[in-house]
């Protein structure tokens, strides 16, 4: 059963670093490129961007990139994405999901990870 | 604001069909990248509903159907249920951005 499991809930301080995860099961995680996206409270989903954690071949979105940072562990088929400023704006729940090319379809996802960042 | 386009809300009473558009460009659905939509059931994370256009995962019932004409697809979902009450997203590939771009979602209300 492919299974990617996020890392749990996050409440983190303005200025505050965090890595938070996704470990992939049930597949041959380099085989398949991870994405991760954002959910801001209340509102609609923005793709941040992916990793092929076989050669980790990145690609971000330009809305973030330089601000976050993804990243992969194949030894242990995990996938992270990293921030080392938190800011309010933060503030959203991750999800992380599998996809087979770039521009396809993300068939699997993560149960996503909230993080919350206050002041 | 997002690349493409989706209708804020829809809503329909039970049996009936309804349909969920999303408006792009000639730079992601014009340029003939796959369209996805995904339902997004409240609290829980995004389902892959329908895959290159109009092909369905496995487990995804038949009410469910995807179509695209030039810059534009739509979602149709037939004989509607209570269950059905969801986000709906639309996504495809976006050559100019280089990733991929998504719809603002469409809020569907059984009624």
């Amino acid at each position: 059963e492919v299974q990617l499991v996020q890392s749990g809930a996050e409440v983190k301080k303005l200025g505050e670093s965090l890595k938070i995860s996704c470990k992939g099961s049930g597949y041959s995680f380099t085989t398949y490129w991870i994405a991760w996206v954002r959910q801001m409270p209340g509102k609609g989903l923005e793709w941040m961007g992916i990793i092929y954690p076989g050669d980790s071949d990145i690609r971000y979105s330009p809305s973030f990139q330089g601000q976050v940072t993804i990243s992969a562990d194949k030894s242990i088929s995990t996938a992270y994405l990293q921030w080392l400023d938190l800011k309010a704006s933060d503030t959203a729940m991750y999800y992380c999901a599998r996809q087979v090319i770039v521009a396809g379809a993300a068939d699997f996802w993560g149960q996503g990870t909230l993080v919350t960042v206050s002041s | 604001q997002s690349v493409l386009t989706q209708p804020p809300s829809v809503s329909g009473a039970p049996g009936q069909r309804v349909t969920i558009s999303c408006t792009g460009s000639s730079s992601n659905i014009g340029a003939r990248y796959d369209v996805q939509w995904y339902q997004q059931l409240p609290g829980t994370a995004p389902k892959l509903l329908i895959s290159g256009i109009s092909s369905r995962p496995s487990g995804v019932p038949d009410r469910f159907s995807g179509s695209k004409s030039g810059t534009s697809a739509s979602l149709a979902i037939t004989g509607l249920q209570a269950e059905d009450e969801a986000d709906y997203y639309c996504q495809s590939y976006d050559s100019s951005l280089s990733g991929w771009v998504f719809g603002g979602g469409t809020r569907l209300t059984v009624l």
